[in-house]
């Protein structure tokens, strides 16, 4: 089944502990994709990679790192989380093709830093 | 000005009725346009892309792409209960390959029997 999958789903964690959100996909997409969801705030993009060791900011990178070294796992780091940070997190992939970018999301992970 | 904006809900209709749903966007260039369904507690999936001037239909589903005007809107016919959900615009933008993409706040739709 061709799916992405995100891991851990539900994570509650304390302030400055480092943790790191594992994304996986199947269907061999060269785009990947990191989204936060709050409310009044819609799907707001975090970071993007084009392909494996090519990545770049979206619009709220601060406090997140991401890396590429291989096609199907794109992992979101976050290096010393702040409740300013608890969210829910998508993962998402597609294949660019002709200029599209339809994306298909993973479950979502939703994180409460305290 | 927000980036990508979408009319305010919620959206009520009844069983059988056309919704529209509306998204304007203020980066001219911006190239590629999607509407994602977005179920409560469920992750965003895509119904319909569209990129250039015009319609696109998909069963119930019409997207309306105007550059000109920079909006685009989604038309559901025949609206059903199984339709009310969350709809989210999304706007591909210029000068990065499509890879960031910009959504909007997102329409509540309900669509009441």
């Amino acid at each position: 089944e061709a799916q992405v999958t995100q891991n851990p789903r539900y994570l509650i964690t304390v302030t400055g502990k480092k943790l790191t959100v594992t994304c996986s996909q199947n269907m061999n997409h060269e785009y990947m994709s990191w989204y936060r969801q709050d409310p009044g705030l819609g799907l707001r993009q975090i970071y993007y990679s084009m392909n494996v060791e090519v990545t770049d900011k979206g619009d709220v990178p601060e406090g997140y790192k991401v890396s590429r070294k291989e096609k199907r796992n794109f992992p979101l780091i976050l290096e010393s989380p702040s409740p300013n940070q608890t969210s829910l997190y998508f993962c998402a992939s597609g294949k660019l093709a002709g200029g599209s970018n339809e994306q298909f999301f993973g479950p979502g992970t939703r994180l409460t830093v305290l | 000005q927000k980036e990508v904006e979408q009319n305010s809900g919620p959206l009520s209709v009844p069983e059988g009725a056309i919704a529209s749903l509306n998204c304007t966007y203020s980066d001219r260039v911006s190239q590629s346009f999607f509407w994602y369904r977005q179920y409560s507690g469920k992750s965003p999936e895509l119904i319909m892309s569209i990129y250039s001037n015009g319609d696109k239909e998909d069963g119930r589903f019409t997207a309306q792409l105007n550059k000109a005007s920079q909006y685009v809107s989604l038309l559901i016919r025949d609206s059903q209960p199984s339709d009310s959900a969350t709809y989210l615009c999304a706007v591909g933008v210029r000068g990065t390959s499509y890879g960031k993409l910009t959504f909007g706040q997102g329409t509540i739709l309900t669509v009441h029997p």
